[in-house]
């Protein structure tokens, strides 16, 4: 069975200030894909980033980087220089390859005050 | 215009009454998906198609039917709805032939209450 646990139900950070939401997830699988989405206030689901189980270098994409650490079974996200339109619920997820099942975890809460 | 399209947005409904959500999606994915999001549980998912002729229970399928009319489509019903049935819906698609990666795009998502 899968699991995806994310520890930190809310986070209150300050504008400009770093954050690192932290997913930690279970599978027997030995490839898989690990994905992390934002809900914003109004409430859609956006697709922010996937990675495969094969693939531990880390990404970045402007403010975004995500750690992915197969050791530890840690896909961590972190955001720099945090902004307001940061504010939402960011969940991380587990699919095995060749299965589109997801399992999401129960995602995060962030608030970005000014 | 939306590649995936939920209708009702919204919707209040008895104890009791039949209700029928609706997706659709212009992708042109063959897998479709429907999920529920209740506060502080994630998403669970209630069904889910690989394509027209096929339907699987997920997790949570009690109390919930689907019906994939199209590729294109994909309903999901409430024969009796309760109160804990009041969450938010969402449906996805994705595409097995995208190097496997199977990343699901969610649509808008439809709030249900039920009284």
């Amino acid at each position: 069975a899968q699991k995806v646990t994310q520890a930190q139900t809310e986070i209150s950070v300050v504008e400009k200030e770093d954050v690192t939401l932290d997913c930690v997830y279970e599978t027997r699988d030995t490839t898989y894909y690990l994905f992390w989405y934002k809900q914003p206030p109004s409430g859609e689901l956006v697709f922010l980033i996937r990675r495969n189980s094969f693939d531990e270098q880390n990404e970045i994409s402007g403010r975004y980087s995500w750690n992915f650490q197969k050791s530890t079974s840690s896909f961590n996200f972190t955001i720099t220089a945090s902004q307001v339109v940061d504010s939402a619920v960011y969940f991380c997820a587990l699919s095995a390859i060749g299965y589109s099942t997801l399992t999401f975890g129960k995602g995060t809460m962030l608030l970005v005050s000014p | 215009d939306a590649d995936v399209t939920q209708t009702p947005r919204n919707r209040i409904t008895k104890t009791g009454k039949r209700i029928m959500l609706e997706c659709s999606q212009t992708k042109g994915h063959d897998r479709m998906y429907w999920y529920r999001q209740d506060p502080g549980l994630g998403l669970q998912l209630i069904y889910y198609s690989f394509d027209v002729k096929d339907i699987n229970k997920g997790e949570i399928s009690d109390g919930y039917s689907v019906s994939r009319q199209a590729q294109a489509k994909f309903s999901l019903s409430l024969e009796s709805a309760i109160p804990n049935q009041t969450a938010l819906y969402f449906c996805a698609t994705s595409d097995p032939t995208s190097g496997g990666t199977h990343t699901q795009y969610f649509g808008p998502g439809t709030r249900l209450t039920v009284l």
